[in-house]
């Protein structure tokens, strides 16, 4: 059973608008959330994170938003750029896996793709 | 200023070879890790290190063995290679469980 869960494998969004990006989550023991964005015949790049104690994270164009009653973050980039086109995979660390693990459980990813 | 090191970046096996994916890290990281990607499936974690000389398994370690005898490299290897070893293959090593730097990848077809 998944427990990390990004539903939409792909969103096409118009360059300057605001890029949305979903995830959900079953397991109330994760505590660290983070955002990688990966690019074809590339490794993923970390882009921003996100610990249980807060709700916001903002870095310029990027902030993720936690809803830890829904088990749901969110990603928004605003303005949308093309150089955003990307795999974006949610990631989630804690309880049974990170701590002295330091592992990673990922979602499926969700592709976006900006137009110009 | 390297980061993670794969090698090979490309590779075709047949059915029943064996090979070794070599994962080169000059960061001096603790933690390491060998994840496959596949379509529609994202990123599953098929064994992780923390530290010199010892191994766990991860979410899908079937087919596969690792070696950490080194810090800076983590081996996984394919004794008997199979059509669903078809993969990405992603190395990646961390400072903790919140800082992983991902190698490039290794693209591996089994036929």
């Amino acid at each position: 059973d998944q427990q990390v869960k990004q539903n939409s494998p792909s969103l096409s969004v118009q360059e300057g608008r605001i890029s949305i990006l979903n995830c959900d989550y079953t397991n109330s023991m994760f505590d660290y959330f983070l955002w990688y964005k990966k690019y074809p015949a590339e490794g993923p790049t970390f882009l921003i994170s996100i610990s249980s104690i807060k709700d916001k994270n903002e870095d310029g164009r990027f902030t993720v938003f936690l809803n830890k009653s829904a088990k749901h973050l969110s990603l928004h980039i605003v303005p949308s750029q093309p150089g955003d086109s990307a795999v974006y995979f949610c990631a989630a660390s804690g309880g049974d896996y990170g701590g002295s693990q330091g592992n990673l459980i990922f979602g499926k990813g969700t592709k976006l793709s900006v137009k110009p | 200023n390297a980061g993670v090191t794969q090698t090979p970046k490309f590779r075709v096996l047949k059915t029943g070879q064996s090979m070794t994916l070599l994962c080169a890290q000059d960061m001096n990281h603790e933690y390491m890790y060998w994840y496959r990607q596949d379509p529609g499936m994202g990123l599953r974690l098929i064994h992780y290190s923390v530290g010199e000389g010892t191994t766990a398994k991860g979410e899908v370690p079937d087919g596969y063995n690792v070696s950490r005898l080194k810090k800076q490299n983590f081996l996984l290897g394919l004794e008997s290679a199979a059509p669903s070893q078809t993969s990405v293959y992603f190395c990646a090593s961390s400072y903790s469980a919140y800082g992983y730097t991902f190698g490039s990848g290794t693209r591996l077809t089994v036929v």
